[in-house]
């Protein structure tokens, strides 16, 4: 399995502009989560799913943010119109069932001008 | 309010050294406890998840011990190497949770020196 895939690995984008940021959990994994980490709160959850329903999404900041899991092998985390204060690096992760630990993607360093 | 709390904040090791480092997570309630590795401009990797009181668990160098009684879990560290330096974050999860989600520390960053 070649892991959990996030794309693009970098965003540079204008202040007002949709981002979208795309996450493949790896197969057969139930639980798929969004992580925002920034230098003040480290690792901060936004919102995860389980068997593709959202089921926590307290942590999202406000509602420009928006994530979606169409199916079992892919997910979007939205953010619309996007702020300087987004910019951060995103990581999407993915558990087996409560018993196994997290495997996180590689990130996707989002910076908004 | 959980609270999970890693020391020391940061840690300054000689290459050879054996090192540990501590993770204080609340007593009550307790489901499992997460151990990750994460190396600077990588990701975390997960090490260990322990369930049980007294589990030790094992990987390489790297072993873990579990007391969930007094809330407490320790990152043992043998020979340290400079492929170790990284930040070691620890998580909660509470017991009969069906929002799952883990408490996390804010790490205890290893730096090896040569």
């Amino acid at each position: 399995d070649a892991g959990v895939i996030q794309s693009p690995r970098h965003e540079v984008t204008e202040m007002g502009q949709e981002v979208t940021l795309r996450c493949k959990p790896i197969s057969g994994h139930d639980y798929l989560f969004w992580y925002r980490q920034t230098m003040m709160r480290g690792l901060e959850l936004l919102i995860y799913f389980n068997n593709n329903v959202p089921i926590d999404d307290s942590g999202m900041p406000e509602d420009r943010f928006s994530a979606k899991m169409p199916n079992a092998s892919f997910s979007t985390l939205k953010i619309q119109p996007s702020e300087p204060r987004d910019s951060a690096v995103y990581f999407c992760a993915s558990s087996q069932t409560v018993n196994y630990g997290y495997t996180f993607g590689s990130g996707t360093r989002l910076t908004v001008v | 309010i959980l609270n999970v709390e890693q020391s020391p904040q940061s840690l300054h090791v000689q290459e050879g050294d054996s090192t540990n480092f501590t993770c204080s997570f609340p007593s009550s309630n307790f489901y499992a406890l997460h151990w990750y590795r994460w190396e600077t401009a990588k990701s975390p990797e997960a090490l260990f998840v322990m369930t049980l009181n007294g589990d030790e668990k094992k990987k390489g160098r790297i072993s873990a011990t579990l007391n969930t009684k007094e809330g407490y879990s320790y990152l043992y560290i043998k020979g340290s190497q400079p492929e170790d330096s990284a930040t070691y974050l620890c998580a909660f999860r509470k017991r009969k949770d069906s929002n799952y989600q883990l408490i996390w520390g804010a790490g205890t960053k290893l730096i090896i020196k040569p």
